[in-house]
């Protein structure tokens, strides 16, 4: 059972745009950043998407992140095959002293 | 280029001991706070700990399921993480990611954040 709620499953359709949610609580989401990892099959996570809405260098733009309140979501645009991947998002929680993840959502690109 | 190469893990017996190691390079490893993540197989991530560095005060924070068996430390002159991991559990098994932390800077402080990750390292946990 993860601190941070994610759909299991999300799919879209080539071009099309995806929202992934992730739902908290005041210890973690409402009071701090959230992060976004991408994980190909196979592959280590990699940074997505830092400080809510911040993208590291080398991500495209079609990746954005959003925050209100104790909510935060990822919408991915112009949907590619090869972003077909699992996502989760993390936060740090004070009330845990820890980092939380979501259970993660894998996208399926039709 | 940053670089985390995890090395250590293996098959060990339910009580078992394991020592992994991250090797670092690429960015000046005595400043940085390190992490470790682990993922059950076909689970999700899951965080296991983190140590600041000597100069934040290299205090160290663990998750509860491993708090008490789990110990990280660092040796900032061969720029390598470790993890100890005492009276391992079958649910101990998984993927141990060894992690780098970004910062950045706003109006109320510092935020840091678990940006790099190296390859990981497999444990399993059986008899």
């Amino acid at each position: 059972q993860s601190v941070l709620t994610q759909p299991p499953s999300a799919s879209g359709t080539p071009g099309q745009r995806v929202t992934i949610s992730c739902s908290g609580s005041n210890s973690n989401i409402g009071s701090n950043y959230v992060y976004w990892y991408q994980q190909l099959p196979g592959t280590a996570p990699k940074l997505l998407i830092y400080r809510s809405n911040q993208r590291p260098s080398g991500v495209p733009d079609r990746f954005s992140g959003s925050k209100s309140g104790t909510s935060a979501s990822l919408a991915i645009s112009g949907l590619r095959s090869e972003d077909e991947a699992d996502y989760y998002c993390a936060t740090w929680d004070d009330s845990l002293s820890g980092w939380v993840f979501g259970g993660g959502t894998k996208l399926t690109v039709l | 280029e940053v670089q985390l190469v995890e090395s250590g893990g293996g098959l060990v017996k339910p009580g078992g001991s394991l020592r992994l190691s991250c090797a670092a390079s690429g960015f000046t490893f005595n400043n940085a706070w390190m992490t470790w993540v682990r993922q059950a197989p076909g689970k999700g991530l899951e965080w296991v700990g983190r140590i600041k560095s000597k100069i934040d005060g290299g205090t160290t924070d663990y998750a509860a399921p491993v708090k008490g068996r789990f110990s990280i430390s660092r040796d900032d002159s061969k720029n390598t993480l470790y993890l100890q991991m005492n009276s391992l559990k079958t649910e101990d098994t998984a993927v141990y990611y060894c992690i780098t932390y970004g910062s950045g800077s706003y109006a109320g402080g510092y935020y840091y954040y678990m940006d790099v990750w190296g390859k990981g390292t497999t444990v399993t946990v059986s008899s």
